[in-house]
């Protein structure tokens, strides 16, 4: 069954960085398309990027262009989300996500439980 | 303020059919697939519904999605108490390049 298993959340300092994690299983993870979605403490969905399923097609919501980077390591079924210049906004739990194709992206089909990453000094 | 809209609350008791409006624009809903999710108190989201009216196995025929022009909506028959549940629509936006959530909708059982 597919399973995604993030890690690397944290509390961090703002203007510092982190990187996130995303091991994928289950599944042929060079054939999806995969995103990461987040969600602040108490409000709605909010999706941060996607890349396509060889690395080669990239997209970014607006808040996080130029600060965050998504990558994938085909050899070991992982996702990434480098974040830079973390802001006190970017706190919420980021999930992981599954597309329905590689590409183009259509849709979250399958979720991880999600990392806490909170910004605060 | 979400690209896409919903109405923050719904409400139904039990057996009743209750239904969950997501409104958008030709740039998103207007051109392309709208994708349902639930989220439980606590949980991960899960797919609930895919290009507009297509449901993945496992999810009851009791949901169910459409579409007309720059607007989508959920229906959920049969209400029981464990649909009690955030529900969010979502679609690519092509003025964007990127995909919109609505702003999410608390469904609950009375």
């Amino acid at each position: 069954q597919v399973q995604l298993v993030e890690s690397g959340g944290g509390v961090v300092q703002p203007g510092r960085s982190l990187r996130l994690s995303c091991a994928a299983s289950g599944f042929r993870f060079s054939s999806y398309a995969m995103h990461w979605v987040r969600q602040a403490p108490g409000k709605g969905l909010e999706w941060v990027a996607v890349i396509s399923y060889d690395g080669s097609n990239q997209y970014y919501a607006d808040s996080v262009k130029g600060r965050f980077t998504i990558s994938r390591d085909k050899s070991k079924s992982t996702l990434y989300l480098q974040m830079d210049t973390l802001r006190a906004e970017d706190t919420a739990v980021y999930y992981c996500a599954r597309d329905g194709s590689g590409w183009p992206p259509s849709g979250f089909e399958y979720w991880g439980q999600g990392t806490l990453v909170t910004v605060s000094s | 303020q979400s690209v896409l809209t919903q109405p923050p609350s719904a409400s139904g008791t039990p057996g009743q059919r209750v239904t969950i409006s997501c409104s958008g624009s030709s740039s998103n809903i207007g051109n392309n697939y709208v994708y349902w999710y639930q989220q439980l108190p606590g949980t991960a989201p899960k797919l609930l519904i895919y290009r507009n009216n297509q449901r993945p196995s496992g999810v009851p025929d009791r949901f169910s999605g459409s579409e007309s022009g720059t607007s989508a909506s959920l229906a959920i028959s049969g209400l029981r108490s464990e649909d009690e549940a955030d529900y969010y629509c979502a679609a690519w936006d092509d003025s964007l390049s990127g995909w919109v959530f609505g702003g999410g909708t608390k469904l609950t059982v009375l």
